[in-house]
């Protein structure tokens, strides 16, 4: 089943105004990757926040997280119609040794629509 | 980034016929291969994990003799969907892996399989 829980599931902004998109997971993390899908493509991946960052920048991106509550938001500032896509959280599954396979979970996915 | 390659972008066949997926990592040695089904609007769905020459390890509830997965080189793997049905419409995504790189994973841009 899907770990991580995605809200909104769609978003409908005009061009120039702020997205957020929000996640939340459910086990214990190393780190939180979000994660673009324009439609009918394969992903692309967009940043990474460690578990022990709070906040992270990269370009018009800012990624927050809250390991006490087990979320995570993305927010797309200066929308441009261009950002129009899926957006994706995903988590990596470790075992209980703390070993990964690089498994990922994925969440439910934000739909974005950015009218011009 | 890394360049993943699917083939065929799309595939329409008639029911009880089997098709095969090609995923291809073009630049990088993926000694694991993750294969991955999503249906229209929803996530990602890990179908089975597999590594170079050993066999692939399934998630519950997907037919290990239905979803024929090969991963016989570092670069490349087949997905075999024997006897598709209407309910094998889907699109499939892979998802090759280096060792220990986890933290960005590629995607190849997926095929989406009709089933008449």
């Amino acid at each position: 089943s899907q770990q991580g829980e995605e809200d909104p599931q769609a978003l409908s902004i005009q061009e120039g105004e702020n997205a957020t998109m929000n996640c939340s997971y459910k086990t214990s993390i190393n780190n939180l990757q979000w994660y673009r899908q324009n439609s009918g493509r394969g992903l692309v991946h967009l940043i990474l926040i460690r578990s022990n960052e709070r906040e992270k920048h990269s370009g018009r991106l800012r990624v927050t997280l809250d390991t006490s509550k087990k979320s995570s938001s993305l927010l797309i500032t200066a929308s441009r119609a261009a950002d129009t896509a899926s957006y994706f959280c995903a988590t990596i599954a470790y075992n209980a040794g703390g070993t990964s396979y690089g498994k990922l979970t994925f969440g439910q996915g934000t739909i974005l629509t950015v009218h011009p | 980034g890394a360049v993943v390659s699917q083939h065929p972008s799309w595939v329409i066949c008639k029911s009880g016929t089997s098709v095969k997926i090609e995923c291809r990592s073009l630049d990088f040695q993926a000694t694991t291969m993750f294969w991955y089904r999503q249906f229209p609007k929803q996530s990602l769905m890990l179908m089975a994990t597999s590594n170079e020459g050993s066999k692939a390890t399934y998630e519950q509830g997907v037919e290990k003799d239905k979803f024929l997965i090969n991963h016989a080189s570092l670069t490349l793997s087949t997905l075999t969907v024997t006897s598709a049905h209407p309910e094998d419409s889907s699109f499939y995504i892979c998802s090759p892996l280096e060792p220990g790189q986890y933290n960005e994973q590629f995607f190849g841009p997926g095929t989406r399989l009709t089933v008449l």
